[in-house]
């Protein structure tokens, strides 16, 4: 069974910079999420996929945020103009349908840190 | 914003005992569901109670759910030292998306 995989552990980057994530969810499920957390904190929603499709938004991905999921399958998490608050761990999370009775199966996440 | 909100932020008990978190919650829910992290890791589920149910066991975990008072407790009995971890919350609002929402999260440490 291969997890949720995300892409890379961590990333260290300056203030200003772009970077990019890379989930992998389990094959087949349909559900991808992206959630972030810092610390002390419980995971935070950021945005959400069915399939290709990004259904939901937080509030809290602004525009300098985006994510795609381009043939259902892997997704990106991009950021833009990075921040000092932007440092945090990035979750990905995905499920196997459309369901409230299935659980979120998560990745590891991204540990990135904005100097 | 968090819907969830566990009781007690820490708690450190000595393995062998019970270790009782609480969580509460705000809006109408479709079920809840307990989650343990380990540091520097991503969540893992540990089990989901309905919000037709009241009580649900698994191993040496036992969830209870109220929603009158719209609280849920998770016990953990007889603890290891491998039960260290954070445990979270997520309940998703009834009529909405689904869309876990968690809570701030119960750091445990069991002292061996």
């Amino acid at each position: 069974d291969t997890g949720v995989s995300q892409d890379p552990r961590h990333k260290i980057t300056k203030r200003g910079q772009n970077v990019t994530f890379r989930c992998d969810p389990i094959s087949e499920h349909n559900r991808l999420y992206w959630y972030r957390q810092t610390l002390g904190q419980g995971p935070e929603f950021l945005t959400y996929f069915q399939n290709e499709a990004q259904l939901e938004k937080s509030r809290l991905l602004s525009d300098r945020f985006s994510a795609e999921r381009p043939k259902g399958s892997f997704s990106t998490l991009e950021i833009q103009r990075t921040e000092q608050g932007d440092s945090a761990m990035y979750l990905c999370a995905s499920s196997p349908r459309d369901s409230s009775i299935t659980p979120l199966h998560f990745g590891n996440g991204t540990r990135l840190t904005v100097t | 914003s968090q819907q969830g909100e566990e009781d007690p932020q820490a708690l450190s008990i000595q393995e062998g005992e019970n270790a009782t978190m609480n969580c509460s919650y705000k809006t109408s829910i479709n079920n809840l569901q307990w989650y343990r992290q380990n540091s520097g890791r991503g969540l893992v589920h540990l089990i989901l109670i309905r919000s037709n149910e009241r009580e649900k066991h698994s191993g040496r975990l036992r969830v209870t759910l109220d929603t009158s008072k719209k609280s849920s407790s998770l016990l953990i009995t007889a603890s290891r030292a491998a039960d260290t971890a954070s445990y979270f919350c997520a309940t998703d609002a009834r009529g909405g998306s689904y869309i876990p929402t968690f809570g701030r999260g119960t750091s445990l440490i069991v002292h061996p």
